[in-house]
């Protein structure tokens, strides 16, 4: 069974700081894919990041740059020089290999609150 | 840019009744997935569907629920009689063959009352 552990449920930093969110998953698939999500009080959720298993380059997308390590089976995610925007709850995922039927299982999510 | 497009952002509705949640997906998506998301708390699978069935469910998919494709655009999902715990917010989802990104309606808030 796939499982996704967020551990922080909420995070409080002041603008500039910089903030990395934990993602812990479990899967005994060997083909998996990865997503984060951020969930703005608006209520939508939006795609960040995917990443497949076999890829564990590290990404960097301008303020936000994930850290891929498949040997402690995190995916963590860092935002630089955060935003009064970038308040909202984030949620990392997990899809099982796409010939099955790809459903996501979702994190707990961890609530950004970012203060001017 | 195409996208997933759900209607209505917001029911409310009497408990008891039936409600149905549609969802418009990109056209040459050919995977469906319903998500629930009861405030505060995560995003939880529902049902998958593919090739005009369902592929997988979760225990939450009881016999109160069921989807449908009926005309080759739309997708829907129906709670036959809703419960107030069924107030959450759900989430259409659609993905196309080989990519593994699925793309997210905007959500519709249901409200039981």
């Amino acid at each position: 069974a796939q499982k996704v552990t967020q551990a922080q449920t909420e995070i409080s930093v002041v603008e500039k700081e910089d903030v990395t969110l934990d993602c812990v998953y479990e899967t005994r698939d060997t083909t998996y894919y990865l997503f984060w999500y951020k969930q703005p009080p608006s209520g939508e959720l939006v795609f960040l990041i995917r990443r497949n298993s076999f890829d564990e380059q590290n990404e960097i997308s301008g303020r936000y740059s994930w850290n891929f390590q498949k040997s402690t089976s995190s995916f963590n995610f860092t935002i630089t020089a955060s935003q009064v925007v970038d308040s909202a709850v984030y949620f990392c995922a997990l899809s099982e290999e796409m010939g099955n039927a790809g459903k996501s299982t979702f994190g707990d999510g961890t609530t950004l609150t970012v203060k001017p | 840019e195409p996208e997933v497009t759900q209607t209505p952002s917001h029911q409310v509705t009497q408990m008891g009744q039936e409600v149905i949640l549609r969802c418009v997906p990109i056209s040459n998506h050919l995977y469906f997935y319903w998500y629930r998301q009861i405030l505060g708390q995560k995003v939880e699978f529902l049902v998958s569907f593919y090739n005009n069935e369902i592929s997988e469910k979760s225990e939450i998919f009881d016999d109160q629920f069921s989807v449908e494709r009926p005309d080759g655009s739309n997708f829907t999902l129906k709670i036959r009689s809703t419960k107030l715990e069924d107030s959450a917010m759900y989430f259409c989802a659609s993905r196309k063959q080989g990519i593994t990104e699925a793309f997210f309606g905007q959500g519709t808030r249901l409200t039981v009352v």
